[in-house]
């Protein structure tokens, strides 16, 4: 069975800067998908970036980025310019054969 | 706006009684999935059909049932319920594709309340 784990359960960060958060997972699948959403309060669960397995090129969507490690199997999201509705909680998942997440990394960012 | 849509939104019952959450994919998704969110807690996968057939089955209770009709929608049914299941219940739907789930996009989900 997978796992996805999140060490940090809650993180700050001061507006304008850069914050990273980390997520390694298990599996002894060959072909999957890893993804980090975001929850905001309004609990709607949105996608935040989107990584494939076989790629070994990082993924970028804007602020966000991922460091990808697939032999430490390791997925960080990195938030640059952070931002003040950057606010929430954010989750790690892994879908594969099936979806599994990570128990949420609660970000705050301060003004 | 994901696409997906749950009803109904809040549902508040009692201890014991049996409810049924409804979910319609995004239009063409063939693969629906459910999810438990505790307070506070991650999503915990319940179970996923794919057109009409369950293709994956997670921490399910044996108290729950899922099942995925013709036209795609899902049902998810919770019985003889209990204090603890009290959450928020996702839906997501996705698109098939040959290299696996590329995207899971998620309903607004349905708060449940037992008491």
């Amino acid at each position: 069975a997978q796992t996805v784990t999140q060490s940090q359960p809650e993180m700050s960060v001061q507006e304008a800067e850069t914050v990273t958060l980390s997520c390694t997972y298990d599996t002894s699948e060959n072909n999957y998908y890893l993804f980090w959403y975001k929850q905001p309060p309004s609990r709607q669960m949105i996608l935040v970036i989107r990584q494939e397995a076989y790629k070994q090129q990082n993924a970028t969507e804007n602020r966000f980025s991922v460091n990808f490690q697939k032999a430490a199997k390791s997925f960080s999201l990195k938030i640059s310019d952070s931002q003040l509705g950057d606010t929430a909680m954010y989750f790690c998942a892994f879908h594969g054969g099936k979806s599994t997440f990570g128990d949420g990394t609660t970000l705050t960012v301060k003004p | 706006d994901s696409g997906v849509t749950q009803t109904p939104k809040h549902l508040i019952t009692a201890t014991g009684q049996r409810v049924t959450l409804r979910c319609s994919p995004r239009s063409g998704d063939l693969s629906v999935y459910w999810y438990q969110q505790s307070l506070d807690q991650g999503l915990q996968f319940l179970i996923q059909y794919y057109n009409g057939e369950e293709r994956a089955k997670g921490n399910i209770l044996e108290r729950f049932s899922a099942q995925q009709f013709p036209d795609l929608h899902s049902e998810l049914n919770l019985s003889s319920l209990e204090l603890g299941d009290s959450a928020l219940y996702f839906c997501a739907s996705s698109p098939w594709t040959s290299g696996g789930v590329v995207e899971q996009f998620f309903g607004p989900g349905t708060r449940l309340t037992v008491l």
